[in-house]
This record gives structure tokens, C-alpha cells and sequence, in this order.
């Protein structure tokens, strides 16, 4: 029950891209495609952004987007807003039918 | 409108034990695998433990098996952690959470501290 890896930290200027990694194992990111990302705001409950690996809720920006490679999940962000500034996690289904979380990336737009 | 309320959080002893309830609303509650996953101050989120619809399957993480146990009750649409021995590392807010391989649906969490 590892958390997956997340950057600490990442940041970009209004309008570019950053992309989050989040590097699991063939147990969780690796074996399913069931990799979800969240959005936190500080104080606020976390919300969901993609799950399925690159599949958007009803209401999400196509700004959003998300991929994956091997053990390896990713969240693109593009034309940065101010408004994106917030905490981003990961998540994967596992093989033991849990969850595990990435240990979450703060995103500044500077 | 689909809601997750939680209740039951507050300042309990090193040792002591808590229950925390969720009431959910807007949404067939039966239908769906229940989570709470717990976020310690500043720090990142921590899946806790699920519950299979009927109840017949629950899961924990390691560090609270044997301390903590998941329930529902469908006819009352709630879901339920009974907390025991607690430590200060359980210190945590407190979600409830729709989803078996996705969280759709997250409650505004219950604070948790422990500490004497």
C-alpha cells in the first residue's frame, strides 16, 4: 500500500502547459485503467477531474487532460489559469480492490 | 442534489474511540461502493477503508485494520466508521466518498484530532 509518486511541486505562467506525473507499480497505475485525478483548493473537498485514465467528468475543461504509460499516469493542464492554482492527486485502483493516493502536487501559476 | 454529509468528528484522547456517520442524499446509496479517505493536516490524501454495496466486502488500510471498522445501513442511506484506539496520527479530516475504482462524489469532511 505505497503511495504513488507525485513532483512536489510544478508551475507555469498563464497560457503555457504542465504536465503532473504519477508513477505507480503493475499492481495499481500499471495494471488498470482506472487512474483518477483531483483537484483541491485549499479548505475545500477534493474534485474530480479525469478518471479512467483520460476520461473528463461532465463540467471539466478540455483543458484537462490525462494519459498513461506503463506504470506511469499523467495530467496535462494547457492555457494555464489563474484558478488552476490548487493541490492535484492521483489515485489508482489496486489489485487488493483499495485505492492508493499520489502524495499530491502543488501547482502555483505564477 | 447529490450530497455526503459527515458527522461525528471532534477532539478525542489518545486511546479513545469516535463514530463517524455519513448521510447521503440525492442518489440510489445502495447501488454504490462507500470509501473514507482521511487528509492529515497539511498533509496529502489517505484512502482509509470501502465497503461493497451489500456490505459483504471491506477493505481497510494497513494501518487501521483491527482499530477501525467500516459499516452502512442502506435503509438509512449512511455510512458509518467506528474509530478505536485511536493515536495521534489519526488526526486527519475525514471524507466520505462515493466509488469503487473512481471518487465521484466527496463530502465536506469531519475533523478528527486526537490529542490529550
Amino acid at each position: 500500500q505505497s503511495a504513488l509518486t507525485q513532483p512536489a511541486s510544478v508551475s507555469g505562467s498563464p497560457g503555457q502547459s504542465i504536465t503532473i506525473s504519477c508513477t505507480g507499480s503493475s499492481s495499481d497505475v500499471g495494471g488498470y485503467s482506472y487512474v483518477s485525478w483531483y483537484q483541491q483548493h485549499p479548505g475545500k473537498a477534493p474534485k474530480l477531474m479525469i478518471y479512467e485514465v483520460s476520461n473528463r467528468p461532465s463540467g471539466i475543461s478540455n483543458r484537462f487532460s490525462g494519459s498513461k504509460s506503463g506504470n506511469t499516469a499523467s495530467l496535462t493542464i494547457s492555457g494555464l489559469q489563474a484558478e488552476d492554482e490548487a493541490d492535484y492527486y492521483c489515485s489508482s485502483y489496486t489489485s487488493s480492490s483499495t485505492l492508493v493516493f499520489g502524495g499530491g502536487t502543488k501547482l502555483t501559476v505564477l | 442534489e447529490v450530497q455526503l454529509v459527515e458527522s461525528g468528528g471532534g477532539l478525542v484522547q489518545p486511546g479513545g474511540s469516535l463514530r463517524l456517520s455519513c448521510a447521503a442524499s440525492g442518489f440510489t446509496f445502495s447501488n454504490y461502493w462507500m470509501n473514507w479517505v482521511r487528509q492529515a493536516p497539511g498533509k496529502g490524501l489517505e484512502w482509509v477503508a470501502n465497503i461493497k454495496q451489500d456490505g459483504s466486502e471491506k477493505y481497510y488500510v494497513d494501518s487501521v485494520k483491527g482499530r477501525f471498522t467500516i459499516s452502512r445501513d442502506n435503509s438509512k442511506n449512511s455510512l458509518y466508521l467506528q474509530m478505536n484506539s485511536l493515536r495521534a496520527e489519526d488526526t486527519a479530516v475525514y471524507y466520505c466518498a462515493r466509488g469503487l475504482r473512481t471518487i465521484g462524489i466527496w463530502g465536506q469532511g469531519t475533523m478528527v484530532t486526537v490529542s490529550s
